[in-house]
């Protein structure tokens, strides 16, 4: 079975500062894991993956396959990163499945 | 190409109604699926679909039947709405090969009484 953890269910910060969106997984294979992201009143859209280990509007994510974890990093937060933020993962193979956690509401407090 | 539409937007059932809410794309996906939204829970999968006349259960299908008659549609019907299915539903699709990166419609908000 799959799962992801995303234990903070509200963030509260200040703009400039640094911001961490923590994110576990469970699964036996090899994971792909992905942040998605709904600002207020938009659809719900990809914002980054882990292969690709791109940079997305200055926010970065590393697997972590000891701590089996996927934590969304940005070094200084501005007030349009106010959305809810998404960790999903897909299991390996032909698996279509995406198993999202439970979201984390990051709030950018000016 | 107007991606991901779902209607109706916003819909209000009494206990026991049926209904069917409607997704549609545009752009040949074959992958599609149907998630719910409740506050706490985050996302989970109802039904998704491969391709057209292939469909499959997801974590919470129980009360929700699909088909997919069609590449471009991919309804989701409940028979008989429980208030337990108060919630903001979520179609999206995707490329074959890409199903990681979904194309997500607006929502249909629904509440049952």
């Amino acid at each position: 079975a799959q799962r992801v953890t995303q234990p903070e269910k509200l963030l509260s910060v200040f703009k400039g500062a640094p911001v961490e969106l923590k994110c576990n997984y469970s699964y036996s294979g090899s994971p792909e894991l992905f942040w998605y992201v709904q600002y207020s009143r938009q659809r719900l859209q990809l914002l980054l993956r882990h292969i690709s280990r791109e940079s997305i509007k200055g926010f970065t994510a590393d697997l972590n396959k000891g701590e089996t974890s996927f934590h969304l990093k940005k070094p200084f937060a501005q007030e349009e990163d106010s959305a809810m933020y998404y960790c999903a993962l897909k299991g390996g193979g032909s698996n279509y499945k995406l198993t999202f956690g439970k979201g984390t509401l990051l709030t950018v407090n000016p | 190409n107007a991606g991901v539409t779902q209607t109706p937007k916003f819909q209000v059932l009494k206990t026991g109604q049926s209904m069917t809410l409607q997704c549609a794309q545009d752009m040949n996906h074959e992958y599609m699926s149907w998630y719910r939204q409740d506050p706490g829970m985050g996302l989970r999968l109802i039904h998704y679909s491969v391709g057209a006349g292939i469909t499959d259960q997801g974590e919470v299908p129980n009360g929700y039947n699909v088909s997919r008659s069609t590449t471009e549609d991919f309804p989701l019907r409940l028979l008989s709405a429980a208030p337990s299915q108060t919630s903001v539903y979520f179609c999206a699709s995707s490329k074959p090969g890409l199903a990681y990166e979904q194309y997500f419609g607006p929502g249909t908000r629904l509440t049952v009484t």
